[in-house]
């Protein structure tokens, strides 16, 4: 099992409408959650990220995590086409408390 | 404020050559970190080093060196170059290290090939 997993998609959705992203993780003692977004071509942007069980909002996203069930989600509400992208998950692991990355969700917002 | 920085942007060598990476990461950061990203992946974890210390490594060959320079900058070598090599080389800057609630920060990446 990967240590962090993602669906690849893509994933293709309206403009205006919820994008739902989704992010497992393997280690049960992962205490945070690191969302980053990457434009073709470019280097990973950090979005949010969430240490606490719950709900963290910031603006049009909104992190959901369960550690219980090892699940972290990012929603984009009101998506737009310049939120067309590839969405990485990352969790903090190993002795340097290196960011280990999901393989990365592809959001393609239609217009 | 300037982000972190890498240099070259880009960067073409032949197979066996050697090439070497620079990052320079934010003002106040102590801990930089380098990453490669082949197409399609996230990236992976190569080298973290802070106050001038290797503080991990990931699942690369020895081919695959760095160190950081008393102004928090690093070099990331790589030699006896492959075909695989050929990736984004990514370098990260955080303020410090261990916790696991840095924020890592990412340069623009030098984007390697090799022929």
């Amino acid at each position: 099992q990967k240590e962090v997993e993602q669906n690849s998609g893509p994933l293709s959705v309206p403009e205006g409408a919820i994008a739902s992203l989704n992010c497992t993780y393997s280690d049960r003692g992962s205490q945070s959650f690191f969302w980053y977004r990457q434009y073709s071509g470019k280097s990973p942007e950090l979005i949010m990220f969430i240490y606490s069980n719950g709900d963290k909002e910031d603006g049009r996203f909104t992190a959901q995590l369960n550690k219980a069930s090892q699940y972290v989600s990012l929603l984009i509400r009101d998506s737009q086409p310049s939120d067309s992208a590839t969405y990485l998950c990352a969790v903090p692991s190993g002795s340097a408390r290196q960011l280990t990355f999901g393989s990365g969700t592809q959001l393609t917002v239609l217009p | 404020d300037a982000g972190v920085t890498q240099s070259p942007t880009h960067l073409i060598k032949t197979r066996g050559q050697h090439v070497t990476l620079r990052c320079s990461p934010i003002s106040g950061h102590k801990s930089v970190s380098w990453y490669q990203q082949v197409l399609g992946q996230g990236p992976q974890f190569i080298f973290q080093y802070y106050e001038k210390e290797e503080r991990g490594r990931g699942n690369f060959p020895d081919r695959f060196s760095a160190r950081q320079f008393p102004n928090y900058s690093s070099e990331l070598n790589v030699n006896a170059l492959l075909l695989g090599d050929s990736a984004l080389y990514l370098c990260a800057s955080s303020a410090s290290t261990g916790s696991g609630r840095e924020t890592q920060y990412f340069g623009p990446g030098t984007r390697l090939l090799v022929l």
